[in-house]
């Protein structure tokens, strides 16, 4: 048990829809990041959110953009969804600027697109 | 060439076996991530090293930072260690985690 929960677990959306996934962070965990890990991959950062800021951006498209609120929890957001776009979404959350803290994963989003 | 690479891609073991898992670096970090992903895709952290070594349970991780290595390993395997295990490096304080492509292992009893 990580204190990370995503929802759904599950999806699956047409080319060209919009989705959101969410994640709620423990309490205090105030970085959060989000990765996609495509199968066989290892996860690859999207973008990190500290303070409700991005504070920092791997290299995906401005269709991908991201929420975070007060309350600790977040969004993923996705437009104009492509094929390459199904995944395995994971969020994680940390305590923030303390290298090397330990990060605590969600259990994912599975995205499919058809 | 990604930062983070990890040795074997892929493993399989008979039950009670050492195993043993590499992972090398490019760039200087302040901590190396341990990581187990099991099929359902949830990540579990199991260490968190930014030096030396550490022990929980039938698990050891060791580091080296002058040589940009580190490993785990696993003693007296089990079935139940079957799953993939990733090294992600952090190389600061708030910045994101860099992975490395797992390494799947299969135990078999």
């Amino acid at each position: 048990e990580t204190g990370v929960t995503q929802s759904p677990t599950h999806l699956i959306k047409t080319r060209g829809q919009q989705v959101t996934l969410r994640c709620s962070s423990q309490s205090g965990h105030n970085t959060v990041s989000w990765y996609q890990q495509a199968l066989g991959q290892g996860p690859q950062f999207i973008f990190q959110y500290y303070r409700e800021e991005e504070n920092g951006r791997g290299n995906f498209p401005p269709r991908f953009s991201g929420l975070q609120f007060p309350n600790y929890s977040s969004e993923l957001n996705v437009n104009a969804l492509e094929l390459d776009d199904s995944a395995l979404y994971l969020c994680a959350s940390s305590f923030p600027g303390q290298g090397g803290n330990t990060i605590y994963f969600g259990e994912g989003s599975w995205l499919t697109v058809v | 060439k990604n930062e983070v690479e990890q040795s074997p891609q892929n493993l399989t073991a008979q039950e009670g076996e050492f195993i043993t898992i590499n992972c090398s670096y490019s760039v200087g970090i302040s901590a190396l991530h341990w990581l187990q992903q099991h099929p359902g895709g949830g990540i579990v952290s199991l260490f968190m090293l930014s030096s030396g070594k550490k022990k929980h349970g039938r698990l050891i991780a060791t580091i080296n930072i002058q040589e940009k290595h580190s490993s785990l390993h696993i003693t007296a395997s089990h079935p139940r260690d079957s799953a993939v295990y990733i090294c992600a490096a952090l190389i600061s304080g708030n910045t994101p985690l860099v992975f490395g492509k797992g390494t799947r292992l299969s135990v078999i009893a």
